[in-house]
């Protein structure tokens, strides 16, 4: 299906376990973005990148890890979970900047 | 750097009645602005954008100008229906590609 899907929707993970959250687009866009989302603070960028093996920091990084050795996919990991990480993760991809930006359904997840 | 302010929500308007939500925003340069979407338990899907100043983005009754000498982007639409009620965010890029969005606000329409 055509598209951009993350996987899973939903995870539930202990404090100071890796995890890591998927992101597939099957347009061959060329950027890729993660943004978490929290209550009053609207979507924050976590990180983005312009193409394969081109990755960059967003607004908060830190806790994070990404890679991007295909162009489809764009994984998030975070190294060591903590409970300021649970959060609903989204991740979108565009052409550019001034073309529409798609999203995934995202991704809850709940640091215990 | 680019950036949006929103106007705080939750906004509860009654149905058919007039809905204005107010963006301003900073960028270097012309960038194009967009306001999108998000229905409950959804990902954000775009609502109308615009590409340079005096443009004015429209899609389902909705509609924004883009307005270089106010800085601004106020989403309107004439007459809201129970189905509008969703979180709407103003967004612009920046010269990297990257999208900022504002803090969102939550629409509620009742019958």
């Amino acid at each position: 299906d055509a598209g951009i899907t993350q996987s899973p929707r939903y995870k539930i993970t202990e404090t100071g376990r890796q995890v890591t959250l998927m992101c597939h687009q099957t347009w061959s866009h060329s950027y890729m973005f993660w943004y978490r989302q929290d209550l009053g603070h609207g979507l924050r960028l976590i990180y983005y990148s312009a193409a394969a093996d081109i990755t960059d920091k967003g607004e908060v990084p830190d806790g994070y890890v990404v890679s991007r050795s295909k162009t489809e996919n764009f994984p998030l990991t975070l190294e060591s979970a903590t409970r300021s990480q649970t959060s609903v993760y989204f991740c979108a991809s565009c052409w550019t900047g001034n073309t529409e930006a798609f999203f995934g359904q995202g991704t809850r997840l709940t640091v215990v | 750097g680019n950036s949006v302010t929103q106007m705080e929500g939750p906004v509860t308007l009654s149905e058919e009645a007039f809905l204005t939500i107010n963006c301003t925003y900073t960028a270097t340069g012309y960038p194009s602005l967009f306001w999108y979407v998000q229905y409950p338990g959804e990902g954000l899907q775009l609502l109308l954008k615009a590409t340079k100043a005096d443009d004015k983005g429209s899609n389902k009754g909705f509609e924004a100008t883009y307005r270089k000498e106010t800085t601004s982007f106020h989403l309107e639409k004439g007459s809201v229906q129970v189905s509008d009620s969703a979180v709407y965010f103003c967004a612009l890029p920046d010269n990297f590609n990257k999208f900022y969005f504002g803090s969102g606000t939550k629409l509620n329409v009742k019958p």
